[in-house]
């Protein structure tokens, strides 16, 4: 079974730094796209960044371009966003998402989720 | 990436069907037949229902369907089902690559 799984939220300060990953299994790592994307608690999805297979296209969405990387280790089957900058409205519950299809950076849908890892920035 | 255009809340009593709209724009889900949506639970993760317009995952009940009109999508549950209540959220590819999502409905079964 397509299984991920989440880690490394917590409570930073504004400005601060924090590291997400995503641990992967259940299926060819390397043969898919993979996607962030955050849910306030109570509120809806916002996709925050996507890279493709081989890790050599990204995208971001706009509110965190500039401030969060993602990247992958296809040797270790794991998805990594690296959050700088970060501010009280990056405050989420943070998805990884494997991508489906065959268009746009990451796939064009979302077909398997993890449960979640919970980010909150405040002093 | 300005989210899609989704109603707050619909309801629907046992048996019946209702239908979900997804605004969106030429720029998005009238340019590309890659709509998707999304049910989420309460405290769950959202899991994929359709993708693509109208397809359906493996394992999907066929009481989901989806459809699209000029910069309009829809998905429709039929024989709804106390189970069917969650939120429902639509999902679109734009140009550049990245996908906007919608606002998310919340459906209740009455």
């Amino acid at each position: 079974d397509v299984q991920l799984v989440e880690s490394g939220g917590g409570v930073v300060l504004p400005g601060g730094s924090l590291r997400l990953s995503c641990a992967a299994s259940g299926f060819t790592f390397a043969d898919y796209g993979l996607n962030w994307v955050r849910q306030v608690p109570g509120k809806g999805l916002q996709w925050v960044a996507g890279i493709n297979s081989n890790g050599a296209m990204t995208g971001y969405g706009d509110s965190v371009k500039g401030r969060f990387t993602v990247s992958r280790d296809n040797a270790k089957h794991s998805l990594y966003l690296q959050m700088d900058t970060l501010r009280a409205e990056d405050t989420a519950l943070y998805y990884c998402a494997r991508g489906g299809g065959y268009v746009g950076v990451a796939g064009n849908y979302f077909d398997f989720w993890g449960q979640g890892t919970l980010v909150t920035v405040s002093s | 990436q300005s989210a899609l255009t989704q109603p707050a809340s619909v309801s629907g009593s046992p048996g019946q069907s209702i239908t979900i709209s997804c605004i969106g724009t030429n720029m998005d889900v009238g340019s590309y037949d890659l709509v998707s949506w999304c049910q989420q639970h309460p405290g769950k993760a959202p899991k994929l229902i359709i993708y693509e317009v109208n397809k359906r995952p493996s394992g999907v009940s066929n009481r989901f369907s989806g459809s699209k009109s000029g910069n309009t999508a829809s998905l429709t549950i039929s024989g709804l089902q106390a189970e069917d209540e969650a939120d429902y959220y639509c999902c679109s590819y734009i140009a550049g690559g990245t996908v906007v999502f919608g606002g998310g409905t919340k459906l209740t079964v009455l």
